[in-house]
Formats: structure tokens, C-alpha cells, sequence
């Protein structure tokens, strides 16, 4: 089956160095990933999107990556801030055109 | 702000009850869909609709059913809850068919409690 995983621990940096979260998925090759952030109580927010047939997707202190081979998306925050602590959640397209969620990783930005 | 609001916010039932949850897609959208997140866990897709038909099921059973108007707002009705449908629900509308917009616009969710 259809599986997603990410790292199931808080991820704890120290503000200003760069955040790297990880996502891996088996047993199939989606057509595109995306990535969003949850707050708590809250539902969760789109941060970017990024194809099968990109290395790579940027939008201001975020990057992402996708390598279809290692079936696996890194997110990056550079320069991180302790607004940036938030769970954020990987989501890839499966073959019935949904979304599959991984479980999401917090990340805890300490001053 | 996305423009996707959901009610009520948070809800208290006891088990064999029914719940209505109501959402308000964001304008513009012709697709909803609804997830069930549990503590700890990302959202589980419960359905899609799209120009008021179900367009996709996730593993959920039919007592868990919806409905799409035709202004796009939206119902999930759960008759017969459980005390594991204890979970906060999500709505979210998105344009279908437009590649560029893939994206989901969520709502805040209703936080429901089975006793």
C-alpha cells in the first residue's frame, strides 16, 4: 500500500540556522508533492508545490526537493525564526489523484 | 485568511448520535473535500465532491456521508457516531482542473467529541 513518512520527533533548532524536514514515500512514484503548515487548532495552509519533473522549488526562505529515485522531498527553511514553529505535513498525489498526508513533523524554532 | 469557513467549532455528542458539519468553500471553488485528522496524525480523506457529485472515497464507512450545494457549500453528516469519530474534521475547496491551483485552501476545522 500507499505509504508516507516523516520524522515522527520534534525537531528542535536553534533560530537562524536551517531547518530540514523529511519526507519518504513507497510503493509508488506521484505525479507531485506539496507541502503545507499546520498550526494548532487550526487547519493546514499551502506552502508550496513541487512536480515529479522539478529538482527543486523555492519561494522566499523556503526550498524544497523532490528525488524521485530515493522517493523522497526535503523542506528547507533558512534562516529560521521562532515564528516558524508549526507542524508541517507532506502530502504527495496517489494514483487516484488524492492527497496522502504523512502524520507531519513539529518543529520547535528556540531563540 | 482563506476564505473557507467552517461551523461550528467545536461540537459534543455522545455515541449513536448524528452530527451535521457545514462548510462554506472559498469563492470561486467547485471542489470540496472533507478529512478527519486525529491528534498526532495528518488529515485522512474522507470524500471529495465536485459540481455537487462525489468525485472520490476514502476508506470511511457510508455512515458517513455529504452533500455539495449548488453555491459549493457543503455538509458532512456522520449518523451513528463513535466514540473514534472523536477527531478534528477539515473542509477544504479547491479549483478542479485548473493545473495551477492543485492547491487545498483549508477551513479551521470543527473539533468534535463522541462521549
Amino acid at each position: 500500500s500507499q505509504k508516507i513518512e516523516q520524522n515522527s520527533e520534534a525537531l528542535n533548532i536553534q533560530e537562524g540556522k536551517t531547518a530540514t524536514l523529511t519526507c519518504n514515500y513507497t510503493n509508488y512514484s506521484p505525479a507531485y508533492l506539496q507541502w503545507y503548515r499546520q498550526d494548532p487548532g487550526r487547519g493546514p495552509v499551502f506552502l508550496l508545490l513541487i512536480r515529479e519533473n522539478e529538482k527543486e522549488k523555492r519561494k522566499e526562505r523556503l526550498k524544497v526537493t523532490f528525488d524521485t529515485t530515493l522517493k523522497q522531498s526535503l523542506f528547507h527553511i533558512t534562516a529560521s525564526q521562532p515564528a516558524d514553529s508549526a507542524t508541517y505535513l507532506c502530502a504527495p498525489l496517489d494514483s487516484n489523484y488524492q492527497l496522502i498526508w504523512g502524520a507531519g513533523t513539529k518543529l520547535i524554532i528556540k531563540p | 485568511e482563506t476564505g473557507v469557513t467552517q461551523s461550528p467549532t467545536h461540537l459534543i455528542k455522545t455515541r449513536g448520535q448524528q452530527v451535521t458539519l457545514r462548510c462554506s468553500s472559498q469563492s470561486g471553488h467547485n471542489t470540496v473535500s472533507w478529512y478527519q485528522q486525529a491528534l498526532g496524525q495528518g488529515p485522512q480523506f474522507i470524500f471529495q465532491y465536485y459540481r455537487e457529485e462525489e468525485n472520490g472515497r476514502g476508506n470511511f464507512p457510508p455512515r458517513f456521508s455529504g452533500l455539495q450545494f449548488p453555491n459549493y457549500s457543503s455538509e458532512l453528516n456522520v449518523n451513528a457516531l463513535e466514540l473514534d469519530d472523536s477527531a478534528l474534521y477539515l473542509c477544504a475547496s479547491s479549483l478542479l482542473g485548473d493545473r495551477e491551483r492543485e492547491k487545498l485552501f483549508f477551513g479551521s476545522g470543527t473539533q468534535l467529541s463522541v462521549l
